[in-house]
Parts: structure tokens; sequence; C-alpha cells
């Protein structure tokens, strides 16, 4: 199993541009999320899915969009690419383990936006 | 939003001692506890979930316990070694698998 993969590793924006932010799993997890990571500030949720078709909001989900069409893929869309979204991205999976949920997390992406 | 806090910041250790930190979290609506360790330029990786009041974990020098009633789990690690540096973070779960991230702490230690 590759586990949580994420593309691309880097990515350098300009304020106003656009870019999809992917994720897959080979795990068949149903749950997948998605996080930013800042400084100081631990991971906050942006979206999050429980299923092929449902998606939901996080703590973050201002100026992105997600779906979920495959269990496999979760990709994160950044409609118009701010400053304020320069972070590093993870990309999480998780399934029921016992009475609780393991998350796996894919290798991050590094958004830079000027 | 829950508020899940972790203390101290950051922590410098000198190899061989043996240290603890805090994570706290609101005691209603628990589910689980999560604790991860993450060294820089990689991943998060899953190292205890506790669901239960007074659960412990143990996983070789490292291990974690957890008080729901008051809402608070202290991970311990025994006689660090300069491998043991990363930052650990908590979560906090619910019901709906919604994870809230503490800040972390992010342990050093000095051979």
């Amino acid at each position: 199993n590759a586990g949580v993969t994420q593309t691309p590793k880097f990515q350098v924006l300009k304020t106003g541009q656009s870019m999809t932010l992917q994720c897959a799993q080979d795990m068949n997890h149903e749950y997948m999320s998605w996080y930013r990571q800042d400084p100081g500030m631990g991971l906050r949720l942006i979206h999050y899915s429980v299923g092929a078709g449902i998606t939901d909001q996080g703590e973050v989900p201002n100026g992105y969009n997600v779906s979920r069409s495959t269990t496999e893929d979760f990709p994160l869309r950044l409609l118009s690419a701010a400053p304020s979204q320069t972070s590093v991205y993870f990309c999480a999976s998780s399934t029921l383990t016992g009475t609780s949920y393991e998350q796996y997390f894919g290798p991050g992406t590094r958004l830079t936006v000027t | 939003i829950l508020n899940v806090e972790q203390s101290p910041q950051s922590l410098h250790v000198q190899e061989g001692d043996s240290t603890n930190f805090t994570c706290s979290f609101p005691s209603s609506n628990f589910y689980a506890l999560h604790w991860y360790r993450w060294e820089t330029a990689k991943s998060p990786e899953a190292l205890f979930v506790m669901t239960l009041n007074g659960d412990e974990k143990k996983k070789g020098r490292i291990s974690a316990t957890l008080n729901t009633k008051e809402g608070y789990s202290y991970l311990y690690i025994k006689g660090s070694q300069p491998e043991d540096s990363a930052t650990y973070l908590c979560a906090h779960s619910n019901a709906g698998n919604m994870l809230t991230f503490g800040g972390g702490t992010r342990l050093m230690v000095k051979p």
C-alpha cells in the first residue's frame, strides 16, 4: 500500500491564481480530511469527508472547496489564492479501528502564495 | 470549536532525562484522544488513541494516560533520546471523527 499520497510537494502561486491539491489513499478508508499547519497553531481542519459524495466544513473552510467523487480521492481546490493561504497542507484518511479512528497523514504540500 | 491546549509549547531536556507534557481538552462530548509524533519535514505519525477514562497506553519508552472527567492527558517519555526530538501533538475527536488539534509540544533532546 502506498498509504496517503499528496501532490505536489511544493507549489508557489500568485495571488488570485487557482489550483488543486491532490490527495489519494489506497487503504479503502471512508474518512478523509484536509488540514493546514501554520506556525504555533497546530493543525486546523479545513474540510472533511465521511464517504464518497459526502463532504463537510471544518474549522477554517473559507477559500477552499472539496469534492469526493470516489473513495480514493479527495482533492482540495483553492479558487483564488491569497497570501493568507500560505501554509503546509496535510491530507489524512482514517478508518474505524476497534472503537476509535486512527488517522494516517500524507507527506504534506508546502504552498506559498505571493 | 473545542479548545485543545498543550503545555509546555517547547521543552529542552538532556539525553537520559524523563519528561512529560500535558494535553487538556473540554470533557464534554468526548469520544477519543489522539497523540501524534511529528518529526520535521515528515507527516504526523500516530502514537496512541485512547477512549476510556483511566486508559493507559505504552509504546516502548513512551506512555500516555487519560482522564476524561477532568479533561487531560499526559504523555511520558522515559530516558529521552535525541531521536525522540519531535513535536508531539494531541487531538480530541468527537463521534463524527472531527479532530481538533492542540498547538503541540516541541521536544528537543540534547545528546
